[in-house]
Formats: C-alpha cells, structure tokens, sequence
C-alpha cells in the first residue's frame, strides 16, 4: 500500500513570497491534515479535512495560509506571503477516518531567507 | 488545556543499555495516545496505540504502556537503529486533534 505523498521535498524562498505543498493521501482515506513543525518541536495542526470539508482550521493563520481539498483525494497548502518565521518542515497526515492513526508522509521543508 | 511533555528531551545510551522515555499529559478526557518514531528528514512513523490504562503494546525492542497520567516507552537492549526522535501526541475525547509532544531525541551508541 502506498504511503502519504508530499511535493516538493524542499522549498527555499524570499521572504513576501508565495509558495504551494501538495499531499496526496492514503487510498481511501477519508480525513486529511496539514502540519506545520518547527526544529526542535512536535508537529502542530494547521488543518483538518474530512473529504472535502474542513473539520479544524482553528489554529491556521488565515491571513497568510489556506488550504484546499478539492474531489476529497488530494490537498494543496498555500502560504502567500511567507515569513520568516513560517521556516519549517510542513507535513501532511491521513487516517481513515477522524478516529482513526494518522499516518504521515515525508514533509517539505521550507525555508524563508 | 490539554498538554503533551515528553522526558529526557535527549538521551544517550550505549548499545544494550535498557531504558525507558516518558510522555505526561493532561487531557480532558483521553481518546488515545499514540507514539511515533521520526528519523532525521522523514515524516513521523506509527509505533502504537493505546486506549486505557493498564494496556501495553509491544513491538522487537520497544514496549508502550499507559496509566492514567502519563506513559512509557521502555526500550530493551537497544541498537544504534533505534536512534531516532519520538514522539508522543494524544488525542481527546469530542476531537480528531492530536497533540503532540516535543519528543525525546534517542542516541544509541555502538
């Protein structure tokens, strides 16, 4: 079975600058959620699909991020304009369903000079 | 607030040498508590999952156990390849949200 894939692995940026992530789940999986983990911490939720609906985006910064998934499947996160401090490593999760273990996939690493 | 604090932040031990990692938390109502191993440049794996205190999960090396405050992952004659970062995140009751802790990052010395 194919993992969570993430796109691209690695983003060096300008700051004010935009940039895009794409992540494409699990076969079948229903619940899709965006990370955002900093060097030295643990991962911290940004959004939470379920399909196509967003379940918790309580914690993204609308004024800079969003995020969509279109047709339920695939997923992209936007960041426009990037900061310095939105350096770090953004991860994309997927689990069944809601209750269900999240599985991970490699992240992309961004950085904003 | 719910709140995840893993101890050691690091830990260095020599092959072999057994020991165990900590993950307290404070959770209005426990769902799960999951742990996961992240290597350097990787996205976090699943290692496992537990429901209620008292429960244990095993797996090779690693054995996870859960009370009602806090769990272990205890590490039994460890290898250079169970050097890695882990994680642990629990998820609470009425949500899908994991929180996670800031990891314990594991040396293991040959």
């Amino acid at each position: 079975e194919a993992g969570v894939a993430q796109s691209p692995r690695y983003k060096i940026i300008e700051k004010r600058q935009s940039v895009a992530f794409w992540c494409n789940p699990i076969s079948g999986h229903a619940t899709l959620y965006w990370y955002q983990q900093i060097l030295g911490q643990g991962p911290k939720l940004l959004i939470q699909f379920q399909n196509n609906g967003v379940v918790d985006d309580s914690q993204l910064p609308k004024d800079r991020f969003s995020a969509e998934r279109l047709k339920g499947v695939d997923s992209t996160l936007k960041i426009q304009p990037a900061k310095l401090e939105d350096s770090a490593v953004y991860l994309c999760a997927s689990s069944q369903q809601g209750w269900d273990t999240q599985y991970f996939g490699p992240g992309t690493r961004l950085t904003v000079l | 607030e719910d709140q995840v604090t893993q101890s050691p932040e690091a830990l260095r031990l020599q092959e072999g040498e057994s020991s165990s990692l900590n993950c307290s938390y404070t959770v209005s109502g426990l769902r799960g508590l999951f742990w996961y191993r992240q290597d350097p440049g990787k996205g976090p794996e699943f290692l496992f999952t537990l429901y209620s205190a008292g429960e244990e999960k095993e797996k090779e090396r690693l054995k996870a156990t859960l009370t009602k405050k806090e769990s272990f992952l205890h590490i039994t004659a460890p290898k250079p390849e169970d050097s890695a970062t882990y994680l642990c995140a629990v998820q609470a009751e009425g949500t899908y949200k994991y929180i996670f802790g800031t990891g314990t990052r594991l040396k293991v010395l040959a």
